[in-house]
C-alpha cells in the first residue's frame, strides 16, 4: 500500500539553524514528490515539488529538498531557518494520477 | 486572480445533523479535492472530481458525498455527523496546466460537532 512517514512530529530550532525534515514514501514505480507548507492561520501552499531530473530540487524562501531514489526519502533541509519559518510542513508523493497522500506534518518552531 | 473560496468559514453542528460545505475553485481550475484535517490524523484524502466526475475517493464512509457543478465548484455533505467528523475540511483546486499534484489550497471550513 501507498504510504508516507515524516519521521518527527515537531522540531524546536533556534534561528540560523539547520533544518532537515524527514520523508519516507513507500511507492511504487514511478513518484512525483511535494513539500506542501502551511504557516500559521493561512492556508497550505506547495514549497517545492520533484518530478525527474536533478534529484536537488530548490523552493520558495531558501527550502531544497533531495529525492534519493534507493532510500525511499525526500528529505527538507535548510541552511539556516529563520523566526519566520515556524509552520507545519507536509510531504505528499504521488504516483500518476493518484491523489496526494500526505504525510502527518511536521511542525517547526524557530525560536529567536 | 482569486484563490479557492471556501464556504462557511466556522460551523458548529450536534451529532445527528448534516452539513454541506462549499467550495468555489480557482477559475478555470477543473479539478477539486477535498481533504480532511485533524491534529491526529493530519490531512485524509476525501475525493477528487474533475469535469463533474468523481475521480478518486478515499477510505472514508458513506456519510461523506461530494458533488462538483458544470462551473467546477464543488460541494461536500456530511449526513449522521459524529464527534469524530469534527475537523478543519479542505478544498483544494488543480487544473493540467500547473503539473500533477499541483493543489492550491483555500483556507478551510472548520466543523465542530457538538
Amino acid at each position: 500500500a501507498q504510504s508516507v512517514s515524516q519521521h518527527n512530529h515537531h522540531v524546536i530550532l533556534s534561528e540560523a539553524a539547520s533544518l532537515e525534515l524527514g520523508c519516507n514514501y513507500s511507492y511504487g514505480g514511478t513518484v512525483n514528490l511535494f513539500w506542501y507548507v502551511q504557516y500559521p492561520g493561512q492556508h497550505l501552499q506547495l514549497l517545492l515539488k520533484y518530478f525527474s531530473g536533478d534529484p536537488l530540487v530548490k523552493g520558495i524562501k531558501g527550502f531544497e529538498a533531495e529525492f534519493i531514489k534507493s532510500k525511499f526519502s525526500f528529505n527538507l533541509r535548510k541552511p539556516s531557518v529563520q523566526w519566520s519559518d515556524t509552520a507545519e510542513y507536509f510531504c505528499a508523493p504521488t504516483s500518476g494520477n493518484t491523489p496526494l497522500v500526505f504525510g502527518k506534518g511536521t511542525r517547526l518552531s524557530v525560536i529567536a | 486572480k482569486a484563490g479557492v473560496t471556501q464556504t462557511p468559514r466556522y460551523l458548529i453542528k450536534t451529532r445527528g445533523q448534516q452539513v454541506t460545505l462549499s467550495c468555489s475553485p480557482i477559475s478555470g481550475h477543473r479539478s477539486v479535492s477535498w481533504y480532511q484535517q485533524t491534529p491526529g490524523q493530519g490531512l485524509q484524502f476525501l475525493f477528487e472530481y474533475f469535469s463533474e466526475t468523481q475521480r478518486n475517493k478515499g477510505n472514508f464512509p458513506g456519510r461523506f458525498s461530494g458533488r462538483q457543478f458544470s462551473n467546477s465548484r464543488s460541494e461536500m455533505n456530511v449526513s449522521t455527523l459524529e464527534l469524530g467528523d469534527s475537523a478543519l475540511y479542505l478544498c483544494a483546486s488543480s487544473t493540467p496546466g500547473t503539473g500533477v499534484g499541483e493543489l492550491f489550497f483555500g483556507e478551510g471550513s472548520r466543523l465542530t460537532v457538538l
